[in-house]
């Protein structure tokens, strides 16, 4: 059965320090990841996803396929990068996501 | 521009009665999807249709059900509400498989 898991549930960081969340998946498959974000009083929505290979808002994230983990990565955040994220998974062909526990970001200014 | 609606967006009901809650798109997207938002245990999927009059269990599907006889709408009834279902409760569409999901507003039940 396919799997998503982040640690943390809490996640503070300094405006200007490198960020990262961390996500790990179990699935047997091929899967296709993805880290969706809600901000403040707004809908949850699509922030990237691994076969796209972009970075959207400064952020990235590298699908280890050896380490199963997909963390989500920024160099330098933003107090606008406080959210709840959400790192999901898609398995092979389907059309269900399966998410994790989700971590919440606080940037301090 | 295309639209997911989710009505209504608070509700207070008593343990025992049955509520529904909508869902209803204007994507014009087979897939929909009821999650709910739990502190601890993040979203987790109740019921999903992958077109007209097709329904699957997800899974937390106990005590809750859904009738999808359209494109736009998949309402989500809980037959006799529990406290264990005060929860917040997202709709969701997606045009097909692995492509991204469209989330509606979220509709906060509390069952006192």
């Amino acid at each position: 059965a396919q799997r998503v898991t982040q640690p943390e549930k809490l996640l503070s960081v300094f405006k200007g320090a490198p960020v990262e969340l961390k996500c790990n998946y179990s699935y047997s498959g091929s899967p296709e990841l993805f880290w969706y974000v809600q901000y403040s009083r707004q809908r949850l929505q699509l922030l990237l996803r691994h076969i796209s290979r972009e970075s959207i808002k400064g952020f990235t994230a590298d699908l280890n396929k050896g380490e199963t983990s997909f963390h989500l990565k920024k160099p330098f955040a933003q107090e606008e990068d406080s959210a709840m994220y959400y790192c999901a998974l898609s398995t092979s062909g389907a059309n269900n996501l399966f998410f994790g526990t989700g971590t919440r970001l606080t940037v301090i200014p | 521009d295309a639209e997911i609606t989710q009505s209504p967006r608070h509700k207070i009901t008593e343990t025992g009665r049955q509520v529904t809650l909508a869902c209803h798109q204007t994507w014009n997207h087979n897939n929909m999807f009821w999650y709910r938002q739990d502190l601890g245990h993040g979203l987790r999927l109740i019921h999903y249709s992958y077109g007209v009059q097709d329904t699957n269990k997800g899974e937390v599907s106990d005590g809750y059900s859904v009738s999808r006889s359209n494109t736009e709408d998949l309402p989500l009834t809980l037959e006799s509400a529990a406290s264990s279902q005060t929860s917040v409760y997202f709709c969701a569409t997606s045009q097909g498989a692995n492509t991204e999901a469209f989330f509606g507003q979220g509709t906060r039940l509390t069952v006192v």
